[in-house]
């Protein structure tokens, strides 16, 4: 268990709808990533928070979006949802380093989601 | 664009069948470089960081070693537990503060007792 924790666990939804998914870090944890993962393309970085505010951003298309609340939990907004969506999300976390730099991520189980 | 690269994409071994997993990687700054370990349908485990060249550490049955362009997984007289998907991520800064990492897309090792 790696301490983060991710709901739900699994998520069937259609095309067209609008989905959260949530997400609370490690205890003592400031930075929390999300990840999406497919078949084909692997894990892909989505976008980073760092203690409330938006870090860093990755492949997340424009009509997906992320937020970081005061007790360090987040969630990622998932809308307009097409077939492609379809794929494990991951989000993990991971403590300020002494240059923020090499400090390891701790992933979640993961959110199943499947666009019908 | 910071790339990583795995090979094999799956790997087959007997149990007790010593083997090599290969992480080769491009990219301007290397800050660390990360192994996991995923199994299907959950979250990946971290393993190692190594930060420079030279540098090796262990794991039971895992050693991860690091070049100037690849890193390499060593398993030594694995096991069918170890049968997962093992995948290699690099950091590197990518501005305003942050280090990102780049993810390879992973070996998937079967044990076979």
């Amino acid at each position: 268990d790696s301490g983060v924790t991710q709901t739900p666990k699994h998520l069937i939804t259609a095309t067209g709808q609008r989905v959260t998914l949530r997400c609370s870090p490690r205890s003592g944890d400031l930075s929390v990533y999300w990840y999406q993962q497919s078949l084909d393309q692997g894990l892909q970085f989505l976008i980073q928070y760092y203690n409330g505010e938006e870090r860093a951003k990755g492949n997340i298309l424009e009509r997906f979006s992320a937020q970081q609340f005061p007790d360090l939990h987040s969630e990622l907004n998932l809308s307009s949802l097409e077939l492609g969506d379809s794929a494990l999300y991951f989000c993990a976390s991971s403590a300020p380093g002494r240059d923020r730099a090499n400090n390891e991520q701790f992933f979640g189980p993961g959110t199943r989601l499947t666009v019908l | 664009e910071d790339q990583v690269t795995q090979s094999p994409e799956a790997l087959r071994l007997q149990e007790g069948e010593s083997s090599s997993l290969n992480c080769s990687y491009t990219v301007s700054g290397l800050r660390g470089l990360f192994w996991y370990r995923q199994d299907p349908g959950k979250g990946p485990e971290f393993l190692f960081t190594l930060y420079s060249a030279g540098e090796e550490k262990e794991k039971e049955r895992l050693k991860a070693t690091l070049t100037k362009k690849e890193s390499f997984l060593h398993i030594t007289a694995p096991k069918p537990e170890d049968s997962a998907t093992y995948l290699c991520a690099v950091q590197a800064y990518s501005g305003a503060g942050s280090y990102q990492l780049t993810f390879g897309k992973g070996t998937k090792l079967s044990v076979i007792p």
